[in-house]
């Protein structure tokens, strides 16, 4: 398996503008979590998917972060309008829900706010 | 509720020496424990994980832990520290049972090793 796909790796993007992160996870996994990651705050729980369905999204910092997950196979985080403070590395990661579910890391998009 | 503690945010060893990584959690069900490495520029990776059964687990690297319940401690361990160990080190636990994925993770302990 080619593992938890994120793209871009890289993103640099102006204040303002809207930004959508991408995520594949593993085939068969029907958890998915996106994460940022800040040196300040660690690493962060923004939200998660079981089976497609949000199930809990208090970790998402305000009305200008949305994400969808439209089917088992793919999920976008979206930032729009995005804000120099939102720059971090934002993460994808999936698991099962059955057995004993340890989550599987993608490598991260670095999302730079200028 | 759950709560994981990592006692230490900066640990330094030298090479050969032991490593040790304390982890603290608090959990009202049975958990399942989590030790994952970020290497730089990474995401990250599971190390070792405790699900049920035997309490001392072995990981990837040379690493292994033990679940002490009456502790409440998920400690990871490593009996000679290489160069190629040195990364960031999360802790995390999450319910061992039920629909809730969860993970609820410790700021994590960075690892320097010294030549």
């Amino acid at each position: 398996d080619a593992g938890v796909i994120q793209s871009p790796r890289h993103e640099v993007t102006e204040m303002g503008q809207e930004v959508t992160l991408r995520c594949k996870p593993i085939s068969g996994h029907n958890s998915l979590f996106w994460y940022r990651q800040t040196m300040m705050r660690g690493l962060e729980l923004l939200i998660y998917f079981n089976n497609n369905v949000p199930i809990d999204d208090s970790g998402m910092p305000e009305d200008r972060f949305s994400a969808k997950m439209p089917n088992a196979s793919f999920s976008t985080l979206k930032i729009q309008p995005s804000e120099p403070r939102d720059s971090a590395v934002y993460f994808c990661a999936s698991s099962r829900l059955q057995g004993t579910t340890e989550a599987f890391f993608g490598q991260g998009t670095r999302l730079t706010v200028v | 509720a759950q709560s994981v503690t990592q006692l230490g945010s900066h640990v330094s060893v030298s090479e050969g020496a032991l490593v040790l990584l304390r982890c603290n959690y608090s959990s009202s069900v049975p958990p399942y424990l989590f030790w994952y490495v970020q290497y730089p520029n990474q995401g990250l990776q599971l190390l070792l994980k405790y699900t049920t059964g035997a309490t001392l687990v072995k990981g990837i690297n040379g690493f292994e832990a033990e679940f002490k319940k009456s502790e409440t401690s998920f400690h990871l361990t490593k009996p000679s520290a290489h160069m190629s160990d040195a990364a960031e080190y999360f802790c995390a636990v999450t319910p061992g049972a039920g629909n809730n994925r969860k993970l609820i993770w410790g700021l994590g302990t960075s690892l320097a090793v010294n030549p």
